[in-house]
């Protein structure tokens, strides 16, 4: 078990940019789920997929956010053009798919938008 | 959708027993109650959860009152490193994103 991955920790880009960033699940774990998270504020769910199909995308925080499991494996997460306002943490987590299963997340990738 | 309504900030002693309360007034039958904790810029970490009366692992213990309106989670003897803030959690996650909801969590500070 070697833990969820994201890739990268850090992102600084300019204001109109677009960013992608890459979450490795563990890897027996069907479900995979993308947060966001502001400073002195809880993760905020963002859209979560089981293998590759994409379960729930209605909290994606506008049309500007996207993700993608293409195999059921990996996941990346895009923002384009981007805004101060998306300056955040972006969490990665996995499951497994019973009911309750608990998540386990990444470090996160730190998005700084100038 | 089961809201949970957390203290913002506790403050406590090396040594002490901690007790943080989450409220969930509108908790559903099917739902489970997982409780996070969360250092800085680390992700949250699974503490413990249950569903009735007590549970209990190597780390904190998890008290449900009958009614299952609220929860307690219990850190024993708690030490420096368990300052961080604790989620309290209410859902099913078997299907949509309810039970994957985080408050804005317990800031939890520990003095020597």
């Amino acid at each position: 078990d070697t833990g969820v991955s994201q890739d990268p920790r850090h992102k600084i880009t300019k204001r109109g940019q677009n960013v992608t960033f890459r979450c490795d699940p563990i890897s027996e774990h069907n479900r995979l789920y993308w947060y966001r998270q502001t400073l002195g504020q809880g993760p905020e769910f963002l859209t979560y997929f089981q293998n590759e199909a994409q379960l729930e995308k209605s909290r994606l925080l506008s049309d500007r956010f996207s993700a993608e499991r293409p195999k059921g494996s990996f996941s990346t997460l895009e923002i384009q053009r981007t805004e101060q306002g998306d300056s955040a943490m972006y969490l990665c987590a996995s499951s497994g798919t019973g009911n309750n299963e608990k998540l386990f997340f990444g470090s996160g990738t730190q998005l700084s938008v100038l | 959708l089961a809201k949970t309504t957390q203290p913002i900030s506790m403050d406590s002693y090396e040594g002490q027993e901690v007790n943080i309360t989450c409220s969930h007034n509108n908790i559903a039958t099917n739902d489970y109650i997982t409780w996070y904790q969360q250092f800085p810029s680390q992700g949250p970490r699974f503490i413990i959860q249950g569903y009735k009366t007590k549970v209990t692992n190597e780390v904190a213990s998890l008290f449900i009152p009958a009614d299952r309106k609220s929860s307690t989670l219990s850190l024993p003897r708690v030490s420096l490193s368990d300052t961080a803030v604790y989620y309290c959690l209410v859902g099913d996650n078997g299907g949509g994103a309810d039970g994957l909801t985080f408050g804005k969590g317990t800031h939890l500070i520990i003095q020597p």
